[in-house]
């Protein structure tokens, strides 16, 4: 079964740094784009950025061009989202898709930010 | 930048209806559109991609059409595992469409 298993939720304080994860298992995870999209509490969906594990190649969103960093280790099938300082406004649930074909599918099940002081 | 721009944001329409919803593109794009249903607390799931082929498991109530600027989601007959947001996608920048609840009537 091709899935994709994100870390467990965070509460940061602002100014803090952060790298949530979204390991991917059943499938060649070089041969995949990942993508990050964030759900901000009570919005749409928002793409952030796309990593090709297999080389690195990593594009951002303008809107999240940085503002956030995307990487991944493919010895252990796992993409990355970090911060190096949170804001208040970064409080969001965060998701990764496997991009494939026409479409990311399937997804990871998110991980709830929430950055408060 | 491509935006999308879907309509209604909000619908309310009852078990057995006909819903159709309408996602528009800045400029065209091909049929490189997905469409993804979201419940709440759940993550997305892939419905529809390349506009209208049906992802493998969705229901054959639910349709896609369109191409270029214009593309519709349309449900043949609202079940009550329906009730939920749609988004579409665009697959070349990948922008999301803003989304349409769908509500109980």
């Amino acid at each position: 079964e091709v899935q994709l298993v994100q870390s467990g939720a965070e509460v940061k304080k602002p100014g803090e740094s952060l790298k949530i994860s979204c390991k991917g298992s059943g499938y060649s995870f070089t041969s995949y784009w990942i993508g990050w999209v964030r759900q901000m509490p009570g919005k749409g969906l928002e793409w952030m950025g796309i990593i090709y594990p297999g080389d690195s190649d990593t594009r951002y969103s303008p809107s999240f061009q940085g503002q956030v960093t995307i990487s991944a280790d493919k010895s252990i099938s796992t993409a990355y989202l970090q911060w190096s300082s949170l804001k208040a406004s970064d409080t969001a649930m965060y998701y990764c898709a496997r991009h494939l074909g026409g479409a990311f599918d399937p997804w990871g099940q998110g991980t709830l930010v929430t950055v408060s002081s | 930048d491509i935006q999308l721009t879907q309509s209604p944001s909000f619908l309310s329409a009852s078990v057995g209806d006909r819903v159709t919803i309408t996602c528009r593109a800045s400029q065209g794009i091909s049929s490189y559109l997905a469409w993804y249903q979201q419940k709440p607390g759940k993550a997305p799931k892939l419905l529809i991609y390349a506009a209208s082929t049906l992802q493998s498991g969705v229901p054959s109530r639910f349709s896609g059409s369109g191409s270029g600027t214009e593309f519709t989601l349309t449900i043949s007959s609202l079940q009550p595992e329906d009730f939920a947001t749609y988004y579409c996608q665009q697959l070349n920048s990948y922008p999301f469409g803003g989304g349409t609840k769908v509500e109980i009537k």
